[in-house]
């Protein structure tokens, strides 16, 4: 079923700080996962992706990690910025896209 | 990439009423659009995938009646959420579908019902 939280966990980091997001997925049969940063407001905004046949993908200025043994995903912000502060959500397709709970990110300057 | 707009942006609406929500796709042309439901401080939910020329498929416990979808055209469709209540207010996001087009959403559209 779908994935819905009663409420978002958050995480606050310094400006210039590394961050990392985790997520834990639930369907083994996922093919493809992705990371979205949603603004207040706004439409999600895809970051990064990663098939199941990788564990590690990188971007400009982050990193996705995928470990298939225990289902979990994680994001990595190099430098913090106070723009990265948004609500980040995985997401796993295996048939359809499926959202996980989110986490807050808040940058403080 | 494609580009995928929603009109109204917002509106406010009385109980009772009914709304209709676009999700165009502006560069893409989509066989498929999904349409999810975002309460605050929570993640999206999948209402129902909404297929060009043929009915909606609809996620369990989301009443098909109450949130008709159409998708008359390969860059259009829309959600018309009849007889509108307070708990109906969400913020409605649609996706374009497609090899590869899990990254298009739409900036989303947040319903207010008084």
């Amino acid at each position: 079923g779908e994935s819905v939280g009663l409420h978002l966990p958050t995480l606050s980091v310094q400006e210039g700080d590394n961050s990392i997001i985790n997520c834990a997925y639930s369907n083994s049969a996922s093919d493809y996962f992705i990371w979205y940063k949603q603004e207040s407001g706004k439409g999600p905004q895809f970051i990064i992706d990663i098939r199941s046949n990788m564990d590690k993908r990188q971007g400009q200025r982050v990193t996705v990690l995928l470990n298939k043994t225990v289902k979990h995903l994680s994001l990595q912000i190099a430098a913090t910025q106070p723009g990265d502060s948004a609500v980040y959500f995985c997401a796993e397709r295996g048939g359809k896209l499926i959202f996980g709970q989110g986490t807050e990110l808040s940058v403080k300057p | 990439g494609a580009v995928v707009s929603q009109h109204p942006s917002w509106v406010i609406c009385k109980s009772g009423t009914s709304v209709k929500i676009e999700c165009r796709s502006l560069d893409f042309q989509a066989t498929t659009m999904f349409w999810y439901r975002q309460f605050p401080k929570q993640s999206l939910m999948l209402m129902a995938t909404s297929n060009e020329g043929s009915k909606a498929t609809y996620e369990q416990g989301v009443e098909k009646d109450k949130f008709l979808i159409n998708h008359a055209s390969l860059t259009l469709s829309t959600l018309t959420v009849t007889s509108a209540h307070p708990e109906d207010s969400s913020f409605y996001i649609c996706r374009v579908g497609g090899g590869g087009a899990e990254q298009y959403f739409g900036p989303g559209t947040r319903l207010t019902v008084t």
